[in-house]
């Protein structure tokens, strides 16, 4: 069974654009979970997506959005990029929306604001 | 909010020896889930292991095993025969029990491990 797979890989943006990133979650895995990755601030979720629901949210400004498709494909768009949002941005997929799921990583989109 | 530390930024081992990786959390729920994931240079978060607090057995997957101890806080991951692929950044991490909900992963910092041949 392939994994969680995410797309691009890797991105460069100017600060003031935008971006979207893209996820796949584990064929049958219903709910998808975002968090990002940072030297400095480690790794912070972002938002979690269930039934095409946003179920939870991380403590992130407003440029920081997502949403889940019928298919459960997940994407998330940063707006009025800044070079803080240089990060890796992770993916993870569990079968079913709860505590009790265990989570499942994709590779991770580097993004790189200059 | 809970919190994961893990007091060893960088750690190193022999080829066929054993290492102990630390992590401590801080909650005041009684259930909850703890995890080991480990993050090789190619990026990708692998599970390795699996503990939910009302389990007294520690969790094992063949070399991996964890030393669960509930009242001191504490989760540390033990790997024997370490072999070179085992070299990678381990993050531990914690998940709150939510009735008919979800609670976030809470991520430690992480630690380095080298395995030198």
């Amino acid at each position: 069974k392939a994994g969680v797979t995410q797309t691009p890989r890797y991105l460069i943006k100017t600060r003031g654009q935008q971006v979207t990133l893209s996820c796949s979650p584990i064929s049958g895995h219903r709910s998808v979970s975002w968090y990002q990755q940072t030297p400095g601030q480690g790794l912070q979720f972002l938002f979690e997506y269930f039934s095409e629901t946003q179920r939870n949210k991380g403590n992130f400004p407003g440029r920081f959005s997502g949403r889940q498709f019928s298919n459960s494909r997940s994407e998330m768009n940063v707006s009025t990029l800044e070079l803080g949002d240089s990060a890796l941005y992770l993916c993870a997929s569990s079968l079913v929306f709860g505590s009790q799921e265990t989570q499942y990583f994709g590779p991770g989109t580097r993004l790189l604001v200059l | 909010a809970q919190t994961v530390t893990q007091s060893q930024p960088e750690m190193s081992v022999q080829e066929a020896e054993t290492v102990t990786l630390s992590c401590t959390y801080d909650t005041s729920e009684s259930d909850y889930y703890l995890f080991w994931y480990k993050q090789p240079p190619s990026r990708q978060m692998i599970l390795v292991i699996r503990q939910e607090a009302y389990k007294q057995q520690n969790a094992t997957e063949n070399r991996f095993s964890v030393n669960f101890q509930k009242a001191a806080k504490s989760f540390s991951l033990k790997i024997s025969d370490s072999q070179l692929g085992d070299a990678a950044m381990y993050f531990c991490a914690y998940r709150g029990f939510a009735q008919g909900g979800s609670e976030k992963l809470v991520f430690g910092k992480g630690t380095k491990l080298t395995v030198n041949p």
